[in-house]
């Protein structure tokens, strides 16, 4: 069975600093990596997808993630964080190619003027 | 550019009643996917359809049902609600069923069963 930990509950960051949200994930094979963003009372929005190829994936407002397949993980970075990215992050993997997606509890971040 | 529509926005049952939530996917989309958010929760997968076929199943409760339509919209049916049905139930929408292309969310539909 697949399945997502995001080790950070909650991460509160300074304006203009950088931010990095951890995804491990538990999969046999090499899955489908996702991460989505979601704004207080709003849908799921997919910041970048991994599929396969270059490990360093480049996705919309800035994020990056890379893959690293010997720490099974898929970390979200953001060199210099903005007030509108206060959201919470959720982490999602797909095994099976069918879009059955098995999400993260999710990060709360939080940006401080 | 269009997006997936699901209605209605929000949804006050009562305990026992019974709630239809429905979902417009994006056009051209054969593929619709549920998904079942509790407060302070994770997105739990429901259920899947593919060109009108029930594709895949994940955590739904018997109390519930769901279908695809001739014209691809989605609906589901949730009977005898119960005060932990309250959720934002997300519809996803996509082309081919596979990775032809991405899923896109809906903005969900809040149901609070009181």
């Amino acid at each position: 069975a697949q399945s997502v930990t995001q080790p950070d509950i909650h991460i509160t960051v300074s304006e203009g600093a950088s931010l990095e949200l951890r995804c491990n994930y538990s999969y046999g094979a090499t899955p489908y990596l996702f991460w989505y963003v979601q704004s207080p009372g709003q849908g799921l929005q997919l910041l970048l997808k991994y599929f396969s190829g270059d490990t360093l994936v480049q996705g919309i407002k800035g994020f990056e993630a890379e893959f690293k397949r010997s720490q099974s993980s898929f970390n979200l970075r953001k060199p210099s964080v903005h007030w509108s990215d206060a959201a919470e992050y959720f982490c999602a993997v797909d095994g099976s190619n069918d879009y059955k997606l098995s999400f993260g509890a999710g990060t709360t971040v939080t940006v401080r003027a | 550019a269009a997006g997936v529509i699901q209605s209605p926005r929000h949804l006050i049952k009562e305990k026992r009643e019974t709630a239809t939530l429905k979902c417009y996917p994006i056009p051209r989309h054969d593929t619709v996917y549920w998904y079942q958010q509790g407060p302070g929760q994770d997105p739990q997968f429901l259920i899947s359809f593919y060109e009108k076929m029930q594709s895949d199943k994940g955590s739904i409760p018997d109390r519930f049902s769901a279908q695809q339509f001739s014209d691809y919209h989605s609906e589901l049916n949730m009977s005898s609600l119960e005060l932990g049905d309250s959720a934002l139930y997300f519809c996803a929408s996509s082309l081919g069923g596979r990775y032809n292309t991405e899923a896109f969310f809906g903005q969900g539909t809040r149901l609070t069963v009181v």
